[in-house]
C-alpha cells in the first residue's frame, strides 16, 4: 500500500495566490521529500525535511512536518504560471531507509 | 554536468517482444533506482542498486522483468516478453548516499522512457 497520500488531488488557483498541498503517511519515517513533475518530464527534487524538523523553507516554498499526525504540507507562496505541475510527497521508512514511496500527487494549475 | 540519461525516450513494441531500457546515472552517484509510472498505480519503485549491487527488487512485478547494473555508469531494465499492461513511463533515478542508515537522500530523475506495448 502507498505510504503517502496527497490532498487535494487537483488544485486550481490564480497567479499570485498561495497554494497549499498536504501529504499524509502511515508509518514512522526518517525523512520526507517533496518533488515536482512538469508534464512529460522527470521528477525534480524540491525539499527534504527530516523527522526531527518541523519546518523548512526554500525560496517561495515552505514545508511543515507533524510526525505526531503523520502529515506534511507544502506551501507555495506568490504562485506563478511556471509553478503549474504535479507535486508529490515521498517518504522513506525506518527500515529500508533508501526506499522512497511516492503519493499519487497533487495536480496544481496556476491560472494567469 | 549531465543529468541522468535514459534511452530510448520512446519505445513502441508488439506484445511478446523483448524490451531493453537503458540508464546512465550521474557520475559519482552510488545508488540507482528504477521506477514505473502509470495513471492507475502512480509512481512505483521497481528495484534499486547500491554500489552496483541490487538491494531491493521486491517491486519487480514478475519474472518477465530483470535489471542489471554491470558498472557504476550503466544500468538496464529488461522486459521479456512484453505485455500491453507493461505500457508505462519508466524512470531511472540516481543518488549519492553517504550514510546508509541515516534516511533517504535526494534523488535525481532522468526524463523517462515512455513504453507502449501493442
Amino acid at each position: 500500500s502507498q505510504q503517502g497520500e496527497e490532498d487535494p488531488q487537483a488544485l486550481s488557483i490564480q497567479e499570485g495566490e498561495n497554494a497549499t498541498m498536504n501529504c499524509s503517511y502511515k508509518t514512522s519515517i526518517n525523512n520526507l521529500q517533496w518533488y515536482r513533475q512538469n508534464s512529460g518530464r522527470g521528477l525534480v527534487h524540491l525539499i527534504l525535511i527530516r523527522s526531527n524538523e518541523r519546518e523548512k523553507h526554500s525560496g517561495r516554498l515552505r514545508v511543515t512536518l507533524d510526525t505526531s499526525k503523520k502529515s506534511s504540507s507544502l506551501l507555495i507562496t506568490a504562485s506563478r504560471a511556471a509553478d503549474t505541475a504535479s507535486y508529490f510527497c515521498a517518504t522513506d521508512a525506518i527500515q529500508g531507509a533508501q526506499k522512497l514511496v511516492f503519493g499519487q500527487g497533487t495536480r496544481l494549475t496556476i491560472n494567469p | 554536468d549531465a543529468g541522468v540519461i535514459q534511452s530510448p525516450r520512446h519505445e513502441v513494441t508488439e506484445m511478446g517482444q523483448e524490451v531493453t531500457l537503458r540508464c546512465k546515472p550521474i557520475s559519482g552517484h552510488n545508488s540507482l533506482f528504477w521506477y514505473r509510472q502509470t495513471m492507475m498505480r502512480g509512481l512505483e519503485l521497481l528495484i534499486y542498486f547500491n554500489n552496483n549491487v541490487p538491494i531491493d527488487d521486491s517491486g519487480m512485478p514478475e519474472d518477465r522483468f530483470s535489471a542489471k547494473m554491470p558498472n557504476a555508469s550503466f544500468s538496464t531494465l529488461k522486459i521479456q516478453p512484453s505485455e500491453p499492461r507493461d505500457s508505462a513511463v519508466y524512470f531511472c533515478a540516481s543518488s549519492l548516499i553517504v550514510l546508509w542508515a541515516s534516511g533517504s537522500y535526494e534523488q535525481y530523475f532522468g526524463p523517462g522512457t515512455r513504453l507502449t506495448v501493442t
